[in-house]
């Protein structure tokens, strides 16, 4: 079964709304979960870090302010995009990484489609 | 220079040919390398990993890395139509950051 659950699976909002997406680890507690974003045809980009507890740490070029984490429990992370534009439209896909293990044992969740009208 | 580049394909073979996927990469301090399978619009998928240099097998699959090289190969053998998917090579940096290449995509005919 799945390990990690994300919803939605996929939105369509329009421009200048803000939209949640979840990400909940099933069977394990998730010290740490990572949010990616994939255009079409293009690699999965690491957007940033969510650590339980703390503040999330950002990738070079990603706006903290426009792209919300919340990471306020072991098992479950929050990413919201504020004032979603239509270039904000991409694949959004978190990951979790189980407590004490490194990051060969990292696993996806089934991703977000955003699409900003 | 990307961290990772791979050649985005599409690779089109018959079904129960003998695929190989390559990476290269440029971080010499790359210790673990993953493969990923990604279905259209869904998450990848963990096929399996290596530790440093060498080959590890898992039933149909075979991955390979040649440090020296910076080389990275998965074989698929037997394929099937239902190995039609994208293979992401990913190794792994610091702080457990995967570094993505774009991915292959592979259609299998039958």
């Amino acid at each position: 079964g799945a390990v990690v659950s994300q919803h939605p699976s996929r939105v369509i909002c329009k421009s200048g709304t803000s939209v949640k997406i979840e990400c909940r680890s099933l069977d394990f507690q998730a010290t740490t979960m990572f949010w990616y974003r994939q255009f079409p045809k293009q690699s999965l980009m690491l957007m940033a870090t969510s650590n339980e507890g703390s503040k999330a740490t950002y990738e070079q070029g990603v706006e903290k302010d426009k792209f919300l984490i919340n990471h306020a429990s072991l098992t479950l992370s929050t990413l919201t995009v504020t004032s979603a534009h239509p270039e904000d439209s991409s694949f959004y896909i978190c990951s979790v990484s189980p407590r004490r293990t490194g990051g060969e044992k990292l696993f996806f969740g089934s991703g977000t489609q955003l699409s900003v009208l | 220079q990307k961290e990772v580049e791979q050649d985005p394909g599409p690779l089109s073979v018959p079904e129960g040919a003998i695929v190989s996927l390559n990476c290269t990469y440029s971080n010499s301090a790359f210790q673990y390398f993953m493969w990923y399978r990604q279905y259209s619009r869904k998450g990848p998928e963990l096929l399996m990993y290596t530790y440093s240099s060498g080959n590890k097998e898992d039933g149909r699959f075979t991955a390979q890395v040649d440090k020296s090289s910076k080389y990275i190969s998965l074989f698929i053998r037997d394929s099937q139509p239902s190995d039609s998917a994208t293979y992401l090579c990913a190794p792994l940096g610091g702080f457990q950051k995967l570094v993505f290449g774009t991915g292959t995509r592979l259609l299998v005919s039958p």
